[in-house]
């Protein structure tokens, strides 16, 4: 057991670029959580899937942003047309599936990727 | 809609004493759960402690202790003995049936040795 993986760590784009993250969770791990981290701020919720599904989608993820998890192991968050305000520290996490009965399961953090759009 | 606040953006321990961290919440669920979350530079964020809110025993972890006031929605975390390798961001966060964290803005507490 490796931990949550993330790649690249950092990634500088220009203004209108494409970019593409990826993650690997932690094996046997079906859920998997993005969330976006702004310099100085608590990391905020973007999309969380369980397996192959995406099942919640913040208002933060504008059409620009697609995140894909095809075969329920490792996940891709891309991000088209980047802005400036798009700069921040982008982390997954993963969660072993539910106990029966709880609602409940610890989240494990990847190092994220820092993004820097110029 | 759940909201987290933190209202000390900075904090500051001596080395081996005591400190306390400040955390409120709002959420209109029943069944809901506390963390604080600990993020030292530069590496990822690992869970310090966490709070069941149906459990009215305070959650302890050595040398971390938290203070939850569920009718006041407060939920401070102490940290005893404080030591250098306690120096980093701590965010307070809370998770809901909908399956995601919602954090605070986080405090960052420096220890002096």
């Amino acid at each position: 057991d490796t931990g949550v993986s993330q790649d690249p760590r950092h990634k500088i784009t220009k203004r209108g670029q494409n970019v593409t993250f990826r993650c690997d969770p932690i094996s046997e791990h079906n859920r998997l959580y993005w969330y976006r981290q702004t310099l100085g701020q608590g990391p905020e919720f973007l999309t969380y899937f369980q397996n192959e599904a995406q099942l919640e989608k913040s208002r933060l993820l504008s059409d620009r942003f697609s995140a894909e998890r095809p075969k329920g192991s490792f996940s891709t968050l891309e991000i088209q047309r980047t802005e400036q305000g798009d700069s921040a520290m982008y982390l997954c996490a993963s969660s072993y599936p539910l106990p029966q009965g709880s609602s409940y399961n610890e989240q494990f953090f990847g190092p994220g990727t820092r993004l820097t759009v110029l | 809609a759940q909201t987290v606040t933190q209202s000390q953006p900075e904090m500051s321990v001596q080395e081996a004493e005591t400190v306390t961290l400040s955390c409120t919440y709002d959420t209109s669920e029943s069944d809901y759960y506390l963390f604080w979350y600990k993020q030292p530079p530069s590496r990822q964020m690992i869970l310090v402690i966490r709070q069941e809110a149906y459990k009215q025993q305070n959650a302890t972890e050595n040398r971390f202790s938290v203070n939850f006031q569920k009718a006041a929605k407060s939920f401070s975390l102490k940290i005893s003995d404080s030591q250098l390798g306690d120096a980093a961001m701590y965010f307070c966060a809370s998770f809901n049936q909908g399956g995601k964290l919602i954090f605070g803005q986080g405090t960052e507490l420096s220890v002096k040795p």
